[in-house]
């Protein structure tokens, strides 16, 4: 199974900040990456797609990049909805994975 | 609008038997390949199992091959999770989500979950 490995696991930030959430897939995934926001007890919904597509509906400040192996979500101005849990997941193999989590917090 | 809705959560013995629907509306079934992804208490995602449009292509996480049987019913418009041989480490919700209809594949729409509790 490809294993997706993200950092930091948590970071506290304050709104208005830039955020940045790096992904690495244990295997090349080409640009298979997508990016998901779970606020608390609500289920996970789509930001990013093919590593660097935003999803119809979702703020401008939400980008992603990368290929291969690497990549990178951003938020370039953090709003109080925003404060989530983060998760990548590559869908290149059929068994699809999710990474982690990176959870953002308030500073 | 797309709407996705699971039913059949509850609490199990270890062991036990449950089955989990998705009633989706909003979208044509027949032409999305539908995944079942869950979250243990205060965990991350997992990818559990995922089936093909049409239902005669069906995939499974390791952890849950040979006990899990994911299937769906066109007539009906509903995806199923049948799950065998259960254990406490299957406790969790279980979300039921559309797989989007592109070259990269991704889940656009999801279900509000339902629990899954295995204990004695």
């Amino acid at each position: 199974d490809i294993q997706m490995t993200q950092s930091p696991s948590s970071l506290s930030a304050s709104v208005g900040d830039r955020v940045t959430i790096t992904c690495r897939a244990s295997q090349t995934i080409s640009i298979y990456l997508n990016w998901y926001r779970q606020k608390p007890g609500t289920a996970p919904e789509l930001l990013i797609y093919a590593a660097s597509s935003l999803q119809s509906g979702v703020p401008s400040r939400f980008s992603g990049s990368g290929s291969g192996t690497d990549f990178t979500l951003t938020i370039s101005s953090l709003q109080p909805e925003d404060f989530a849990t983060y998760y990548c997941q590559q869908s290149y193999s059929t068994l699809y994975t999710f990474g982690q989590g990176t959870k953002v917090e308030i500073k | 609008e797309e709407q996705l809705l699971e039913s059949g959560g509850g609490l199990v013995q270890p062991g036990g038997s449950l089955r989990l629907s998705c009633a989706v509306s909003g979208f044509t079934f027949t032409t999305y390949a539908m995944s079942w992804v869950r979250q243990a208490p205060g965990k991350g995602l997992e990818w559990v199992s995922g089936i093909s449009p049409s239902g005669d292509t069906t995939y499974y996480a390791d952890s849950v091959k040979g006990r899990f049987t994911i299937s769906r019913d066109a007539s009906k418009s509903t995806l199923y999770l049948q799950m065998n041989s259960l254990r406490a480490e299957d406790t969790a919700v279980y979300y039921c989500a559309k797989e989007a209809y592109t070259n990269y594949p991704n889940f656009d729409y999801w279900g509000q979950g339902t629990l899954v509790s295995i204990s004695s």
